[in-house]
């Protein structure tokens, strides 16, 4: 089986400062582990995605993520944020040997405060 | 994402009624996918479809049924809609060449409310 774990609802931030958004998971193999963005009244958009090779990903918008084995962690990141990157973070995972589809966390509202 | 695209947009009904929602994409994808989402709950799948003779129960199919009409169609149906039905309902697709790290894209969703 296989579940991943957003073990913050909310998580607000000043304008400028970084930002974090947690996410850990299970699998009993590999993971395939993804971010999507879902602003207000639209659908899920891709930010990126950790299949295999260096631990530390780079997507859209200035966001990276950083693969951790052993905390079994797929923490979201931003240097800087911006009021702009308020929205509903999902992290998402998929085992790499067996499943055929994806199993989304419960989601992280960020608020970046100006 | 303007190449998946889902209606109605916005639909209120009432309980007992049957409802479809429809997808369909230009993204020329063989893989889709039907999602409610709740809040607090995440993104829970319904119902996928690899292609259009294989489909698949997912996490929380029962009172839902779907309809692969074609590669670029996906409909999801509620036979007799129940309140607790009510949520927001997304499509989405992906490309089998990504193998299981395929990516997925969405529509813009359909809030559904079941009175």
């Amino acid at each position: 089986a296989q579940s991943v774990a957003q073990p913050e609802d909310q998580v607000n931030v000043a304008e400028g400062n970084p930002l974090t958004v947690k996410c850990t998971y299970s699998v009993s193999g590999n993971p395939y582990l993804f971010w999507y963005v879902q602003y207000p009244n639209r659908g899920l958009q891709f930010l990126l995605k950790y299949i295999t090779g260096d631990n530390l990903v780079k997507g859209s918008y200035g966001f990276e993520a950083e693969f951790n084995k052993s905390q079994t962690s797929f923490h979201l990141k931003k240097p800087s944020a911006l009021v702009s990157d308020s929205a509903l973070y999902f992290c998402a995972v998929r085992d790499a040997g067996s499943a055929r589809q994806l199993t989304f966390g419960s989601g992280t509202q960020l608020t970046v405060l100006p | 994402d303007a190449d998946v695209t889902q209606t109605p947009r916005n639909r209120i009904t009432k309980t007992g009624k049957r409802i479809m929602l429809e997808c369909s994409q230009t993204k020329g994808h063989d893989r889709m996918y039907w999602y409610r989402q709740d809040p607090g709950l995440g993104l829970r799948l319904i119902y996928y479809s690899f292609d259009v003779k294989d489909i698949n129960k997912g996490e929380i199919s029962d009172g839902y049924s779907v309809s692969r009409q074609a590669q670029a169609k996906f409909s999801l149906s509620l036979e007799s809609a129940i309140p607790n039905q009510t949520a927001l309902y997304f499509c989405a697709t992906s490309d089998p060449s990504g193998g299981r790290s395929d990516t997925q894209y969405f529509g813009p969703g359909t809030r559904l409310t079941v009175l």
